[in-house]
């Protein structure tokens, strides 16, 4: 069964806090993806990437960082974790012009 | 501007009973619209993919209508149960690159 795991279902951190993300992918993906999704916002693009080292913002980018240093694998770093960062992370992947594949999610909250 | 609204954006039903959830955008140009659904503190799962050319797909009890022409999509639920109780968002992509635009979503709750 083909799935994209993420590595956390719940985290609390505190205001300041450096935060990893991380996310796996078992399907042979090239294109890997971060939202994060907000009551009444859907879902908001943060960053993704197409190929290992390739990465591209999103619509949201700013407070975030990722990397990507194999195919399988994608990590969203928050570098001083702040409250407005409370939200639920997804990551997803897909083939180019397929649909995607989404993980279960990480609900991060920053007190 | 590039859209994807959904309505409306709760709704309530008894078990059993049809409902239908729409879906209007403004993405151009079009690739394709998928929905899926994501039950409550999970990631959301594909249900159906129509491309330009298709105007209905069906998954199950699920079935998703489009309408190219006045950029409009539906899904219709048939005999609900109450494991449908989810959201279901509509996504809408453009032709190539990676921009995709998300509905908010429709929140659904069947009852017993």
């Amino acid at each position: 069964d083909v799935k994209v795991t993420q590595s956390s279902r719940y985290l609390v951190k505190r205001t300041g806090e450096k935060v990893f993300l991380e996310c796996v992918q078992d399907m042979d993906h090239e294109n890997m993806f971060w939202y994060r999704q907000d009551p009444g916002l859907g879902l908001r693009l943060i960053y993704f990437s197409y190929d290992v080292k390739m990465k591209e913002k999103g619509d949201i980018p700013e407070g975030y960082s990722v990397s990507r240093e194999k195919k399988e694998r994608f990590s969203l770093i928050l570098e001083s974790a702040s409250t407005n960062q409370t939200s639920m992370y997804l990551c997803a992947s897909s083939r180019t012009g397929e649909g995607y594949t989404f993980g279960s999610g990480t609900r991060l909250t920053v007190v | 501007k590039n859209q994807v609204e959904q309505s409306p954006q709760s709704l309530i039903i008894l078990e059993g009973k049809n409902c239908t959830l729409q879906c209007n955008y403004t993405v151009s140009p079009f690739s394709n619209l998928r929905w899926y659904k994501q039950d409550t503190g999970r990631g959301p799962v594909s249900l159906t993919i129509m491309t330009f050319s298709e105007n209905t797909k069906s998954n199950g009890r699920y079935t998703a209508t489009l309408d190219a022409d006045t950029k409009q999509s539906s899904l219709h639920i048939t005999a609900s149960q109450l494991s449908d109780s989810a959201s279901y968002i509509c996504v809408v992509s453009h032709t190539g690159g990676f921009k995709t635009i998300f509905g908010a979503g429709t929140r659904l709750f069947v009852k017993a």
